[in-house]
């Protein structure tokens, strides 16, 4: 079974500045794609950034960015440059790359950027 | 990007009722289709999948007898809330993901949820 670790409930932060959310995951298999999303009070779930685990590359997407670490099995999101829209709850989620296979999702990091 | 749409977006309904979500794939075909259901300030739990033309698969310790699951088409998968109750009341999100997309990629789509209050 696949599992997702946050283990920061809470992350303060000021405009401008680079903010790092931590993610470890857990699977057994070789395959798999990791997955940020965002989601603010509104409830939609946003798609920011993916990582597939045989890409060596670390993805990136504008000021977001995966610090991919296979051997960790960590998938830290890295957010430059705070803005106050960046308020919102951040989920890491994962899934295998099979059909059929749904994203298991972490516990989530609630994301404070004050200016 | 592929949209994904629910309705209702809101709905409120006195306990014993049955409440319908619908979610549909508005510009893309989707043979597999998720229900998640997310209590406030949690992550959100997988409930079921739902395959078109087939039953759909419930996690454990989901009543499939109370959640039922309808995918009956390519683009719309259906979830009943059936005598609803106060403990019902969360945000049901579905997602989808593009036949075509293959892989995981990034070709899983999320509806804007539905939020649901038993009175």
């Amino acid at each position: 079974a696949q599992k997702i670790t946050q283990t920061q409930p809470g992350m303060f932060v000021q405009e401008k500045e680079a903010v790092t959310l931590d993610c470890t995951y857990d699977t057994s298999d070789q395959s798999y794609g990791l997955f940020w999303y965002k989601q603010p009070s509104s409830g939609e779930m946003i798609f920011l950034i993916y990582q597939g685990s045989y890409d060596e590359q670390n993805a990136t997407e504008g000021r977001y960015s995966l610090n991919f670490q296979k051997a960790r099995k960590s998938a830290n999101l890295v957010i430059s440059a705070s803005q106050l829209g960046d308020s919102a709850m951040y989920f890491c989620a994962m899934t295998l790359n099979q059909a059929g296979t749904a994203l298991i999702f972490g516990k989530g990091t609630t994301l404070s950027v004050s200016s | 990007g592929a949209v994904v749409s629910q309705h209702p977006s809101r709905v409120i309904c006195k306990s014993g009722t049955s409440v319908k979500i619908e979610c549909r794939s508005l510009d893309f075909q989707a043979t597999t289709m998720f229900w998640y259901r997310q209590f406030p300030k949690q992550s959100l739990m997988l409930m079921a999948t739902s395959n078109e033309g087939s039953k759909a698969t419930y996690e454990q310790g989901v009543e499939k007898d109370k959640f039922l699951i309808n995918h009956a088409s390519l683009t719309l998968s259906t979830l009943t809330v059936t005598s609803a109750h106060p403990e019902d009341s969360s945000f049901y999100i579905c997602s989808a993901r593009d036949n075509l997309g293959g892989g995981a990629g990034n070709e899983q789509f999320f509806g804007p949820g539905t939020r649901l209050t038993v009175l």
